[in-house]
């Protein structure tokens, strides 16, 4: 079984630039949700897709976007960066095929730096 | 809305001492309460995790039991190592689509 998978490892970017970020989910699962987890901090929820829609959002800015794809993969978009959106953004999979997305499986996370 | 508070830290033991990390929770209806652990330079790992109410999650020595009367969910394990040196995050999450929500973290080190 593969586990949940991110690229790139670190980014390192620019105020007002833009960065895509990428997530393979764990073999199975169809339903992908996005974390940001800034320094001494708890992830906070940005959002989840689930059937290539989302399907439920936390407190972020419209300049957070994402994307899922066929294969259950997805990507967080984030425009117009800002210094405060450096963190470590987790991704996590579970599966609604056993009538519960109860559990969620993280991945590695992306590291970025916004200088 | 939904909350999870943990105690702060850093907590710090010696091998083979006992831990206790406490968790108590706000929460809606009957959420599943969850452990994980993130190590240095790592995503966040599931520790264990409770569905209902006297449940008790277990693994790798770390145990914790679902406590709807006191809402809580403490993590505790009778004799760490070294190698349990890492952020603990207690969480809950309702039933469906929807997200987690964490507590803000405990670092443990442990020193031989």
């Amino acid at each position: 079984e593969t586990g949940v998978t991110q690229s790139p490892t670190h980014l390192i970017k620019t105020r007002g630039q833009q960065v895509t970020l990428r997530c393979s989910s764990q073999s199975g699962h169809n339903t992908v949700s996005w974390y940001q987890q800034a320094l001494g901090q708890g992830p906070q929820f940005i959002f989840q897709y689930y059937r290539e829609e989302e399907n439920g959002r936390g407190n972020f800015p419209p300049r957070f976007s994402g994307l899922q794809f066929p294969n259950y993969s997805s990507e967080l978009n984030v425009n117009a960066l800002e210094l405060d959106d450096s963190a470590l953004y987790l991704c996590a999979s579970s599966s609604t095929w056993t009538g519960s997305t109860d559990t969620q499986y993280f991945g590695p996370g992306t590291r970025l730096t916004v200088l | 809305g939904n909350s999870v508070t943990q105690m702060e830290g850093p907590v710090t033991l010696s091998e083979e001492a006992f831990l206790t990390i406490n968790c108590t929770y706000t929460a809606t209806g009957y959420p599943s309460l969850f452990w994980y652990v993130q190590y240095p330079g790592e995503g966040l790992q599931l520790l264990l995790k409770a569905t209902k109410a006297d449940d008790k999650g277990s693994n790798k020595g770390f145990e914790a039991t679902y406590r709807k009367e006191t809402t809580s969910f403490h993590l505790e394990k009778g004799s760490v190592q070294v190698s349990d040196s890492a952020v603990y995050f207690c969480a809950l999450k309702n039933s469906g689509n929807t997200p987690l929500v964490f507590g803000k973290g405990t670092r443990l080190s442990v020193i031989a």
